[in-house]
């Protein structure tokens, strides 16, 4: 049972440089969520996702793109890196409008940039 | 505006004591979920405890309860009898379904150390 996968685990990277973080998830939910995690700032959100087709802008989306390839698919793409991303991502999904259901989330993707 | 408030950076507890993280929130929405999550020092993130706005009763999962008081909008996690293995990070989290978006924010966290 999957869940919620995060590819890569690790990833250093030089100012400049673009990435795309991939998501994906099995449990058939429609919503989907990138959140970058710094030391006493909590989980904050990027960017995210109600349905296939639709993204919508979080908390702190500047440096940052989407796309919802379908409904298992999430990816984040920063296209030219910052020290300032430096930072842990996780990709989190749920069941769409049922109130009482809680966000599944991968392992979380430790990007350095340099 | 969505909001999550988490005012204790850190807490201590000795073990086998109960422990209150606190929670504060702010929403204009009437329909709202409130999540606990715990992450400890291997990062993942451990769905807790859940409360809906319209819920009568506190939740409770264990020796995991939530305060819930909707007038003064805290949402507080109470942890009975601590053990070694509560020491983590844990999160408050808010969540307003809408049939446009579905957005689920976090607070900074509080770190809760137990102490043998």
């Amino acid at each position: 049972n999957a869940g919620v996968t995060q590819t890569p685990k690790f990833q250093v990277l030089k100012t400049g440089q673009s990435m795309t973080l991939q998501c994906a998830q099995d449990m058939n939910h429609n919503s989907m969520y990138w959140y970058r995690q710094d030391p006493g700032m909590g989980l904050r959100l990027i960017y995210y996702s109600a349905s296939e087709g639709t993204t919508d802008k979080g908390e702190v989306p500047n440096g940052y793109n989407v796309s919802r390839l379908n409904k298992r698919e999430f990816s984040l793409r920063l296209e030219s890196a910052a020290p300032s991303q430096t930072s842990v991502y996780f990709c989190a999904s749920s069941e769409r409008l049922q109130l009482n259901t809680e966000a599944f989330f991968g392992q979380g993707t430790r990007l350095t940039v340099v | 505006a969505q909001k999550i408030t988490q005012t204790q950076p850190g807490m201590f507890v000795q073990e086998k004591e109960a422990v209150t993280l606190d929670c504060t929130y702010d929403t204009s929405d009437p329909s709202y979920g409130l999540f606990w999550y715990k992450q400890p020092s291997s990062g993942e993130m451990i769905f807790l405890i859940y409360q809906g706005s319209y819920d009568q009763q506190n939740a409770t999962e264990g020796r995991y309860s939530l305060n819930f008081q909707k007038a003064r909008k805290s949402a507080n996690l109470v942890i009975s009898a601590s053990q070694l293995g509560d020491s983590a990070m844990y999160f408050c989290a808010m969540r307003e379904p809408k049939t446009s978006y579905d957005k689920v924010i976090f607070g900074p966290g509080t770190s809760l150390s137990v102490i043998p």
